[in-house]
């Protein structure tokens, strides 16, 4: 079983849909990633997290660190926001980051 | 705007051939890494390094090596490829808890 998980694993939707995605992990984190992966495949980094919520433009990123849960949500979604987001954990005293499997999010115009 | 560049993007390359995938940082992290991803899945740490004259393997085995001259640079190798190697290979520095990660070469090998 992954350490990491995410949900849905693909997800299509209507331009200007609020879009959330998920992800779980079982382990105690010292900071949680959340990784945008374009087609060809270089990887951005959208937000580090270690405790509540954080914004940037349309992304917003919650953690309940209690519920070991994140969430990631788009608002007015648009299709070049079409691509697979990626949460990572990193351990207490342990930069390498823990991966999950991405979530593959498609918005149709 | 890049602070950590691979070279090169996509490589295709015959079995047998020795390849050197380049990964460069320029914000002075101590901390590099390489991952890889085959297509569909999860990245897995293969190599990383915590400064100059520090290599360790990652959690995935592989046949690679890498090495850590100058904190700026960390290329991977591959004495022999194989085309088992087939796969996309992700360079990352970080510092603190704070990532930058490389474009990616794409690497075939037939």
């Amino acid at each position: 079983k992954n350490e990491v998980e995410q949900s849905p694993q693909n997800l299509t939707a209507q331009e200007g849909e609020f879009i959330t995605i998920n992800c779980s992990y079982s382990v105690g984190i010292s900071a949680l990633h959340w990784l945008q992966q374009h087609p060809g495949g270089g990887i951005v980094s959208l937000f580090m997290l270690s405790s509540g919520k954080k914004k940037h433009g349309r992304l917003i990123a919650t953690i309940n660190i209690q519920e070991k849960h994140s969430s990631l949500h788009i608002t007015a979604s648009h299709p070049r926001d079409s691509a697979v987001y990626i949460c990572a954990v990193g351990l207490f005293g342990n930069e390498k980051l823990t991966f999950g499997t991405g979530t593959r999010l498609t918005i149709i115009p | 705007e890049a602070d950590i560049y691979q070279t090169p993007r996509y490589l295709v390359i015959g079995t047998g051939k020795k390849i050197t995938l380049e990964c460069s940082q320029t914000m002075g992290h101590d901390k590099m890494y390489w991952y890889q991803q085959d297509p569909g899945m999860e990245l897995h740490l293969i190599h990383y390094s915590y400064g100059v004259n520090s290599t360790e393997k990652g959690d995935l085995s592989s046949e690679s090596t890498v090495s850590r001259i100058r904190t700026e640079h960390f290329p991977l190798t591959l004495e022999s490829a194989r085309p088992s190697h087939t796969s996309q290979y992700l360079c990352a520095s970080s510092h603190g808890y704070g990532y930058t990660f490389g474009s990616g070469t794409r690497l075939t090998v037939v």
